[in-house]
């Protein structure tokens, strides 16, 4: 079935260098993204969204691409810290409701000091 | 106020055990979900509450039966678990508002063991 998917499962960078974390879709009606970051030991955490009607979204320190053409997403961290390890998840609204979202498999980040 | 709590944080339970998980949004949203999240795997849906009824019942066994008390609260009330149903269930909430709902934001979760 379609599924939300990971091209790399763990990722380990130096503080202070950029990461990017990619993540692949398939279901080409999805009109909506977003990044969670989930630290051990606690729940998602919303970081940022995009819509399919944008190709890219800044927020603090993070950056968000879209390429339709061959549906993949991006998260982009400026200047990796220590705090931003954690798994994250790229999910979007393919589930037909206004609820569901389906989740990637998650790429565990590590930041080395 | 932008918390989602949920109580407890552990649990351990028997297979006879009936037992139940709570969760409490200050936020004003009004729909609620539960989520089961197995060890290194994403989140995923079991139940959807909008303005306190069940809008979405993902297939899940009837040994797991929510209940939105109002439009604070969630439960989870659990009877007769196996123990493949040890995981962390999170609770998350939304605003009842078209794409705001996938903006969803996610309790700490109840880490379950079945024995």
């Amino acid at each position: 079935g379609e599924s939300v998917g990971l091209h790399l499962p763990t990722l380990s960078v130096q503080e202070g260098d950029n990461s990017i974390i990619n993540c692949a879709y398939s279901n080409s009606a999805s009109d909506y993204f977003i990044w969670y970051k989930q630290e051990s030991g606690k729940g998602p955490q919303f970081i940022i969204d995009i819509r399919s009607n944008m190709d890219k979204r800044q927020g603090q320190r993070v950056t968000v691409l879209l390429n339709k053409t061959v549906k993949h997403l991006s998260l982009q961290i400026a200047a990796t810290q220590p705090g931003d390890s954690a798994v994250y998840f790229c999910a979007e609204n393919s589930g037909g409701s206004n609820y569901k979202l389906t989740f990637g498999k998650g790429t565990l980040l590590t930041v080395n000091p | 106020d932008t918390e989602v709590t949920q109580t407890p944080k552990h649990l351990v339970m028997g297979m006879t055990n009936k037992k139940s998980l709570k969760c409490e949004q200050h936020m004003g949203h009004r729909a609620m979900y539960w989520y089961k999240q197995k060890a290194k795997k994403p989140p995923e849906l079991m139940f959807v509450y909008s303005y306190e009824k069940l809008s979405i019942n993902e297939s899940v066994p009837s040994r797991f039966s929510p209940e939105c008390p109002n439009s604070s609260l969630l439960n989870l009330h659990l009877h007769a678990l196996q123990p493949e149903d040890s995981a962390l269930y999170l609770c998350a909430s939304s605003q009842e508002e078209g794409l705001a709902n996938y903006e969803q934001y996610f309790g700490p979760g109840t880490r379950l063991t079945v024995t």
